[in-house]
């Protein structure tokens, strides 16, 4: 299909192993962004890539968490050591058109920390 | 810090009764205002982006207005296929240029037959 993929769609991993995210853009978008979406909470913003600019990493909320971009295609979020705490919807997202807010959202990866 | 709160939390409806959604705000210089529709086990859609207070934007059976303060999303003579949680969502004029968008936990929205 011609939109966002990710994968796996669902993923149950034990307390402390580490995980990969992989996020396939639209082709051509230049930007992507990984948020988090916990329970009942909003969408909450981890990092954003645009081209090759180095990417914006003000979201992540610790050190176990890193992301990789590789030139304007695939990107894999990655959480080391997994605390319950990380259990969400991880959403990847991406844009052809800079400051319109018109952000394609992929149907998210599912992460359940037992 | 940029906020969003939206109410209610829950809305149901009967098909064909209109209502509206609301999304109060706090961001330090709005660049622009985001509605998104979430179906369940889905990522978020875009629907509007609102500018500017006063702006209003229209899609099928859904209006976006823009306030200083606050937006609302009207649906009006709403069908079933029309629930969803809907999102609303700003950036603020110091995250202009990274397309850093904060978000409210939504409304969540059933139409009943």
């Amino acid at each position: 299909g011609a939109g966002v993929s990710q994968s796996p769609s669902n993923k149950v991993t034990e307390k402390g192993k580490d995980v990969e995210l992989r996020c396939d853009p639209i082709s051509g978008h230049t930007a992507l962004y990984w948020y988090r979406q916990r329970l009942g909470q909003g969408l909450e913003f981890l990092i954003y890539f645009q081209g090759n600019s180095a990417p914006d990493k003000s979201g992540l909320p610790s050190d176990r968490f890193s992301a990789e971009r590789t030139g304007e295609s695939v990107s894999t979020l990655t959480i080391q050591r997994t605390q319950q705490e990380d259990s969400a919807v991880y959403l990847c997202a991406s844009s052809w058109q800079t400051n319109t807010g018109e952000l394609f959202f992929g149907e998210g990866s599912r992460l359940t920390v037992l | 810090e940029d906020q969003v709160t939206q109410s209610p939390e829950a809305l149901r409806l009967q098909e064909g009764e209109s209502s509206s959604l609301n999304c109060s705000y706090t961001v330090s210089g709005l660049r622009g205002l985001f509605w998104y529709r979430q179906d369940p086990g889905k990522g978020p859609e875009f629907l509007f982006t609102l500018y500017s207070a006063g702006e209003e934007k229209e899609k099928e059976r859904l209006k976006a207005t823009l306030t200083k303060k606050e937006s609302f999303l009207h649906i009006t003579a709403p069908k079933p296929e029309d629930s969803a949680t809907y999102l609303c969502a700003v950036q603020g004029l110091s995250n202009f240029g990274n397309e850093k968008l904060t978000f409210g936990t939504g409304t969540r929205l059933t139409i009943i037959p």
